[in-house]
């Protein structure tokens, strides 16, 4: 299985609501990663775990929160968003943290805020 | 400041035609470059990679090119298909760092 499963495949929520990304892997890849893109942007990394421990935040809003429950799974908890907050979260992993890494990518969660 | 860029923006090309994509780059110190493909609402997925000692790479109909000293790499796409039409990523990795470039959005035409 070289698969990183994201659930839901689209998402579209309210300013007020609570939802939650999902993303799974069975590589025993100890590196995983969110990362936001924009349309027509390249991908920005948001946050990084390393074995189940968050080893990288580049500054989000608490808005964003993540949660790696076991070295399989990776979610994203999400509260009060904003509509600049719409866009396509991608989750990844790799072998390692380093960024000699291959990075296996999901298919997104395209996420709209109304 | 590490940067990557990418040229051109935007392509279209008739289908079973060659095309050259271009990435520069100000990463240093230099590590490894990769090209990904990503597929519109998809996530993007490695074609190549590329590290100091090597100059060219082959991956089926894709062929990656890199010259360390002036810090270019391109991407040759041989007899394009309908499938191809993406965006194409250059990725250069320092020892800590990842940088991405903005994409060459292709559009290969029937």
């Amino acid at each position: 299985d070289t698969e990183v499963t994201q659930t839901p495949k689209h998402l579209v929520m309210g300013m007020t609501n609570k939802k939650s990304l999902k993303c799974e892997q069975h590589m025993g890849h100890r590196a995983m990663y969110w990362y936001k893109q924009k349309a027509k942007k390249p991908p920005e990394l948001m946050f990084v775990y390393s074995y189940e421990k968050l080893s990288i935040n580049e500054s989000v809003p608490s808005r964003f929160s993540p949660e790696c429950p076991n070295s399989s799974l990776l979610n994203l908890h999400l509260h009060a968003l904003q509509p600049e907050d719409s866009a396509l979260y991608l989750c990844a992993s790799s072998q390692g943290q380093g960024a000699n890494e291959k990075l296996f990518f999901g298919s997104g969660t395209q996420l709209s805020v109304l | 400041k590490n940067q990557v860029e990418q040229s051109p923006q935007s392509l279209i090309i008739l289908e079973g035609k060659n095309c050259t994509l271009q990435c520069n780059y100000t990463v240093s110190p230099f590590s490894n470059l990769r090209w990904y493909k990503q597929d519109t609402g998809r996530g993007p997925v490695s074609l190549t990679i590329m590290t100091f000692s090597e100059n060219t790479k082959s991956n089926g109909r894709y062929t990656a090119t890199l010259d360390a000293d002036t810090k270019q790499s391109s991407l040759h796409i041989t007899a394009s298909q309908l499938s191809d039409s993406a965006s194409y990523i250059c990725v250069v990795s320092g020892y800590s760092t990842l940088t991405f470039g903005k994409g060459t959005m292709l559009l290969v035409s029937p």
